[in-house]
């Protein structure tokens, strides 16, 4: 059955510190891979996304990832982190079955000390 | 810019009420979707349609209704609520690429 891991609950940087968020998916074929930023109270928003191509990809807000086959992970990253940046961040992956359902990890949030 | 629209954004309401949770889209997509989502917790998928007179209930199973008539709108329905039904709705949509357009989300109370 397909997944999506995302390993750390909680993480905690300081503003200005480089960030990577985790995720691994259990996959059959190439997958396509999403990252989504939710702000409390708010829906959420497509940071990037890949299908196929250059294994890394570029979003918004600085961030990025880089899709390893052969870890079958999708970690994002981003540079320097701003307070802003604090949020709950969800990786997904398009199910196979041809529904074009997400499978949703089970999210990250993301906290900023100043 | 929102593309997708969720009404009311907060809904605090008695057992045993009838409601419906609003959802519209103004891109014409052809799939739209229902998450419910507890705080701080992982999204379930509860309901989705891939068009018109077309809907499938989800992974999670729950006690709401939808319905698609229009393009446009997709409804949630709960005919009686109760506090368990207490969480965050969230409605997507999306076209022919696999990205998802996420409103932003209603948060029910049921007392």
């Amino acid at each position: 059955a397909q997944s999506v891991t995302q390993p750390d609950i909680h993480i905690t940087v300081s503003e200005g510190a480089s960030l990577e968020l985790r995720c691994n998916y259990s996959y059959g074929a190439t997958p396509y891979l999403f990252w989504y930023v939710q702000s409390p109270g708010q829906g959420l928003q497509l940071l990037l996304k890949y299908f196929s191509g250059d294994t890394l990809v570029q979003g918004i807000k600085g961030f990025e990832a880089e899709f390893k086959r052969s870890q079958s992970s999708f970690n994002l990253r981003k540079p320097s982190v701003h307070w802003s940046d604090a949020a709950e961040y969800f990786c997904a992956v398009v199910s196979t079955s041809g529904t074009y359902k997400y499978i949703f990890g089970t999210g990250t949030r993301l906290k900023v000390l100043a | 810019e929102a593309d997708i629209y969720q009404t009311p954004r907060y809904l605090v309401i008695g057992t045993g009420k009838k409601i419906t949770l609003e959802c519209s889209q103004t891109m014409g997509h052809d799939k739209m979707y229902w998450y419910q989502q507890d705080p701080g917790m992982e999204l379930h998928l509860i309901h989705y349609s891939y068009g018109v007179n077309s809907t499938e209930k989800g992974d999670l199973s729950s006690e709401s209704t939808v319905s698609r008539i229009r393009t446009e709108h997709f409804p949630l329905t709960l005919e009686s609520a109760r506090p368990s039904h207490t969480s965050q709705y969230l409605c997507a949509s999306s076209g022919d690429s696999y990205g998802y357009t996420f409103g932003s989300g209603t948060r029910l109370t049921v007392v």
